[in-house]
């Protein structure tokens, strides 16, 4: 069982947007500004694509976009595009108390 | 082009010991935290370990705290995890990640293409 929940597949027509949530608690999510967004193609490493609940590495879409509302992060995608398929995983700084990071269980997305 | 190049998966028997590595290039090494991060197939990604720019701050997930150990060679910019006493549950693949600076609290803004352990009889 992973520390984060997100759901486990979501899905979404071409042009439509979607969000992924991630639950986390007080010790996590709620307490650090520090949730960060993975995108994962099938056989490929993760791809950073949000970080600090919001912010976007240079490079990423502004189709990406991250929020954060009590111990619950969400990442919406507008516009979705079919190379937006993939998995996406949500995670949190836990403090310097092990674990440092935890993750969510990853979100399969499936554009329609 | 940042690169992360893992090594040193393979298939292990319960109990035995195997010493993952990671070359690093194409960034200055010594400035950046780096992690692993591993995935059992079919599953979610888990932080194992991560150790900051100057090896003065260390941490490991409970799950392998006392088998694991991760070290640092800057001179050498390469990254390492012992991996002792290893159990079914650590198959998977592991990936080397660098964080976006020097401290433990940095997100994970590189990633290699990760090296395949299985632990089997």
């Amino acid at each position: 069982q992973s520390a984060l929940t997100q759901p486990a597949s979501v899905s979404g027509s071409l042009g439509q947007s979607i969000t992924i949530s991630c639950t986390g608690t007080s010790s996590d999510v709620g307490n650090y500004n520090l949730v960060s967004w993975y995108q994962q193609h099938p056989g490929k490493a993760p791809k950073f694509m949000i970080f600090e609940v919001s912010k976007r590495p240079s490079g990423v879409s502004n189709r990406f976009s991250g929020s954060k509302s009590g111990n619950t992060a969400s990442l919406t995608i507008s516009g979705l595009q079919a190379e937006d398929e993939a998995d996406y995983h949500c995670c949190s700084y836990a403090g310097s108390s092990t674990p440092n990071w935890v993750f969510g269980g990853g979100t399969k997305l499936t554009v329609l | 082009e940042v690169q992360l190049v893992e090594s040193g998966g393979g298939l292990v028997q319960p109990g035995r010991s195997l010493r993952l590595s990671c070359a690093a290039s194409g960034f200055t090494f010594d400035d950046y935290a780096m992690h692993w991060v591993r995935q059992a197939p079919g599953k979610g990604l888990e932080w194992v370990s991560g150790i900051s720019w100057n090896s003065d701050s260390i941490a490991y997930a409970d799950s392998v705290k006392g088998r694991f150990t991760i070290s640092r060679d800057n001179a050498k910019t390469s990254l390492y995890l012992q991996m002792n006493s290893l159990r079914t549950e650590d198959t998977a693949f592991y990936y080397c990640a660098r964080g976006t600076k020097g401290e433990l609290i940095r997100p994970f803004e590189y990633w290699g293409q990760g090296t395949l352990l299985t632990v089997s009889s």
